[in-house]
């Protein structure tokens, strides 16, 4: 188990343009969870995961943001017509489900986007 | 909505020298509180779980505390390799009881 695998680490694009961001989760892990992090700020949630179910989208989840999860494995996160305030830290984590105590999520290293 | 602030926003200290940090919260109904530490560039790393005030967890120099309004790490003797980011963040129960509200965290930082 080499953990949760994010790629590409860093990514440079320009106003406008698309980006595509992976994650491989935990193998026996069935819950995916992408973040958002700010400089200064704490991780903000964006969307949920069950198996390949999108449960949960945040309302910071703009139109040009779009998650999937197929067969409820890896899953991709795009941002269309990118904007310079989209530049952040995008964190998956994921995490087994529980049906009693909390529940522990497990982050990857993270995907940097810089829009200039 | 759940919230969860921490202070102080960063702290300084010196090789040797004791401090906590703190965490408020608020939610509605609390299925657990965890601190994750965070290094430049990379992810959260878990630390602890706490469920119920009065709740207690240690790892090497670190000790996290629960009551049923805020939580508190205390750092025992840092070491420089203790200088990170310390995040804190709320489970509810109830119906979003996957995800985690997290604090803006504390940078701490230790000198030599």
């Amino acid at each position: 188990d080499t953990g949760v695998s994010q790629n590409p680490r860093h990514k440079i694009t320009k106003r406008g343009q698309n980006v595509t961001f992976r994650c491989d989760p935990i193998s026996e892990h069935n819950r995916l969870y992408w973040y958002r992090q700010t400089l200064g700020q704490g991780p903000e949630f964006l969307t949920y995961f069950q198996n390949e179910a999108q449960l949960e989208k945040s309302r910071l989840l703009s139109d040009r943001f779009s998650a999937e999860r197929p067969k409820g494995s890896f899953s991709t996160l795009e941002i269309q017509r990118t904007e310079q305030g989209d530049s952040a830290m995008y964190l998956c984590a994921s995490s087994a489900r529980k049906p009693t105590g909390a529940n522990v999520l497990t982050f990857g290293a993270g995907s940097r986007l810089t829009v200039l | 909505e759940d919230q969860v602030t921490q202070s102080p926003e960063a702290l300084r200290l010196q090789e040797g020298e004791s401090s906590s940090l703190n965490c408020s919260y608020t939610v509605s109904g609390l299925r657990g509180l965890f601190w994750y530490r965070q290094d430049p560039g990379k992810g959260p790393e878990f630390l602890f779980t706490l469920y119920s005030a009065g709740e207690e967890k240690e790892k090497e120099r670190l000790k996290a505390t629960l009551t049923k309004k805020e939580s508190f790490l205390h750092i025992t003797a840092p070491k420089p390799e203790d200088s990170a980011t310390y995040l804190c963040a709320v489970q509810a129960s109830g119906g979003s009881n996957y995800k985690l509200t997290f604090g803006k965290g504390t940078l701490l930082t230790v000198n030599p």
